[in-house]
């Protein structure tokens, strides 16, 4: 069975600063997806950055990049330049290869200090 | 171009009614899946819906049932309803084309039903 795991229940940065949330999992398949999501206010998930477990390179997307250790199994975000609009609720999630059922961590609530 | 979109928004029934929650997928879209999130926890997998039929099912009990319809739109039903019932519901929707590859699902803004 998959699990993931988010240790930080909340964590809070200064408006422009860098942060980092850190997600582990636990797969026993070789072909797996990995995920950031994030949920703001409105409660509508959306897709903040995907991982494929059989690339090397780290996925970026504009201030967002992921530090994917494979055999530590950890599977880190780093939000750049944080904004206001940073602010939710985020959900890291794992996906075997061939199945689209998603497994979701906890979450870590996000707060940015202006 | 219409993103996933679900219905009603909000919902409030008692224990031991019953319940259905819509879910219209994302234009483009035929796999639709459910989950359901309670208060402070990330989603729960209950089931996924692709050409009409139930193609994987999470650890919920047949209390919870679906159905999809040829249009890919689809229902949750939840019977005997329990007050740990009450909780976010979100669909998600996918291409069952190349959606095993991109592993991307869309999801709605979700039914938040609370049960008294």
């Amino acid at each position: 069975a998959q699990t993931v795991t988010q240790s930080q229940p909340e964590m809070s940065v200064q408006e422009a600063e860098t942060v980092t949330l850190s997600c582990t999992y636990d797969t026993s398949e070789s072909d797996y997806y990995l995920f950031w999501y994030k949920q703001p206010p409105s409660r509508q998930m959306i897709l903040v950055i995907r991982q494929e477990a059989y690339k090397q390179q780290n996925a970026t997307e504009n201030r967002f990049s992921v530090n994917f250790q494979k055999a530590a199994k950890s599977f880190s975000l780093k939000i750049s330049d944080s904004q206001l609009g940073d602010a939710a609720m985020y959900f890291c999630a794992s996906r075997n290869f061939g199945n689209e059922k998603l497994t979701f961590g906890t979450g870590t609530r996000l707060t940015i200090i202006p | 171009d219409a993103g996933v979109t679900q219905s009603p928004t909000h919902l409030i029934k008692t224990r031991g009614q019953q319940v259905t929650l819509r879910c219209s997928p994302k234009s483009g879209h035929d796999t639709v899946s459910w989950y359901q999130q309670a208060l402070g926890q990330g989603p729960q997998f209950i089931f996924q819906y692709y050409e009409e039929e139930e193609r994987q099912r999470g650890n919920f009990p047949d209390r919870f049932s679906g159905h999809q319809f040829p249009n890919y739109s689809s229902e949750l039903n939840v019977n005997a309803l329990l007050l740990g019932d009450s909780a976010l519901y979100l669909c998600a929707s996918s291409s069952g084309q190349t959606g095993l590859r991109l592993g991307e699902q869309f999801f709605g803004p979700g039914t938040r039903l609370t049960v008294l």
